[in-house]
């Protein structure tokens, strides 16, 4: 069966602080996607970054960054400088093979970036 | 607008009552998902299908729940005998299945059902 943990229920931060969303994982497929979707308060899920279980190098994108570390099942997503714009629920999801199956989620964390 | 589409975007109903929901794809899309989101949690998986084959159902999906896609392009999901727990946000995605790669999944912007 496979797990997605998101430990972290809610956090707010002051804007242009930096901040690390936490996910961790389970899985018995040795080969798995893992993904990071955002859901802004309209509602509709937008993709953000994938990772297949065999690449583990970290990835940046603008103010995004995800750490992917097989060892403690982690995939952790951190936003540079936030902003207002940034507030949102963010979920981490899991899924087999080539990421055409089935997507597991976590509960989300919501963040809210205060002025 | 070619992503995907969901109709209608909100439903409210009495218990006991049916309700059908309609998801249409982006165009080229052969796979295509059905989520069920409750208030504070994470969607949670319903059923996929590939073309017009459903190739998988949750245990989340019981007989009161019926998905189709009859020609391969757009799907309804229906509930029958709505109750209240029904209450939720239902999700479509839909994907393109290419052997050996990858394709992320593209969602809707969802439909709301509220079962009084």
């Amino acid at each position: 069966a496979q797990k997605v943990t998101q430990a972290q229920t809610e956090i707010s931060v002051v804007e242009k602080e930096d901040v690390t969303l936490d996910c961790v994982y389970e899985t018995r497929d040795t080969t798995y996607y893992l993904f990071w979707y955002k859901q802004p308060p309209s509602g509709e899920l937008v993709f953000l970054i994938r990772r297949n279980s065999f690449d583990e190098q970290n990835e940046i994108s603008g103010r995004y960054s995800w750490n992917f570390q097989k060892s403690t099942s982690s995939f952790n997503f951190t936003i540079t400088a936030s902003q207002v714009v940034d507030s949102a629920v963010y979920f981490c999801a899991l899924s087999a093979n080539f990421g055409n199956e089935k997507l597991t989620f976590g509960t989300g964390t919501r963040l809210t970036i205060i002025p | 607008d070619t992503g995907v589409s969901q109709n209608p975007r909100h439903k409210i109903t009495k218990r006991g009552q049916n309700v059908t929901f309609r998801c249409d794809p982006i165009s080229e899309h052969n796979r295509l998902y059905w989520y069920r989101q409750t208030l504070g949690q994470g969607p949670e998986f319903l059923t996929y299908f590939q073309n017009e084959a459903q190739l998988e159902k949750s245990r989340l999906l019981s007989d009161r729940f019926s998905a189709e896609r009859p020609k391969g392009s757009f799907s309804t999901l229906e509930i029958q005998r709505t109750e209240q727990g029904d209450s939720a946000m239902y999700l479509c995605a839909s994907s393109q299945m290419t052997s050996g790669s990858y394709n992320e999944q593209f969602f809707g912007p969802g439909t709301r059902l509220t079962v009084l």
